[in-house]
């Protein structure tokens, strides 16, 4: 069964700070991995959208990375702000749907 | 451009009772897809539409049906609901097949089944 881990489920940081976030996934045979953002009570927003033919994505101050041979995401955040409290998600594209991970709940301390 | 919309945001059923949860895009994409949230289990399909005239079963099909109305439509419909169904909806829509396009969420639905 194809399953898709993030490990920690929950990250508390100081404003500022560098962080990464992992994701793991089975089967190397994936079209792409994508990282959403959840608020509280919301819906998720794309982040941003690794093809499995790339390394990795940068979005403003955040960067995604992709490694298919050791089955690995890791979400960079440069310089984390209070606005970035939210749980991220990472999820992994297969023919037809996506396959979510559990999330990672992130708090941003001012 | 709204984006997805769903109705309604909030219901509350009691086991048994039916209802379709509406959603529509306005994106013009092809494929639309419905999931649940459950504490500690993640997002899990449900169906999925991969273009107008077709759907398919995800993870979780058991107790829903769905209909792709049209391009824009997608709704899924609980025929007699049971507590076990208490959780939070999301439609998405993708311009092709999801596995490699962006998707594009919409806000979602609290079902409370009692």
């Amino acid at each position: 069964k194809q399953e898709v881990t993030q490990i920690p489920a929950a990250l508390s940081v100081p404003e500022g700070e560098n962080l990464v976030l992992n994701c793991s996934f089975t089967d190397s045979a994936i079209y792409n991995l994508q990282w959403f953002r959840q608020d509280p009570g919301k819906g998720l927003t794309s982040l941003l959208l690794i093809q499995s033919s790339q390394r990795e994505q940068t979005s403003g101050r955040l960067n995604a990375s992709l490694d298919k041979s050791s089955g690995r995401s890791t979400l960079y955040i440069a310089a984390s702000q209070p606005g970035d409290s939210a749980t991220y998600l990472c999820a992994r594209g297969s023919q037809g749907n996506l396959i979510f991970g559990k999330g990672t709940k992130l708090s941003v301390k001012p | 451009n709204a984006g997805v919309t769903q109705t309604p945001k909030f219901q509350v059923l009691k086991t048994g009772q039916s209802m379709t949860l509406q959603c529509a895009q306005d994106m013009n994409h092809n494929s639309m897809y419905w999931y649940r949230q459950d504490p500690g289990m993640g997002l899990r399909l449900i169906y999925y539409s991969a273009s107008e005239g077709t759907t398919d079963k995800g993870e979780v099909p058991n107790g829903y049906n769905v209909s792709r109305l049209n391009k824009r439509e997608f709704s899924l419909r609980l025929e007699s609901a049971a507590p076990s169904q208490t959780s939070v909806y999301f439609c998405a829509s993708s311009e092709a097949d999801g596995g490699g396009e962006t998707q594009y969420f919409g806000p979602g639905t609290r079902l409370l089944v009692l």
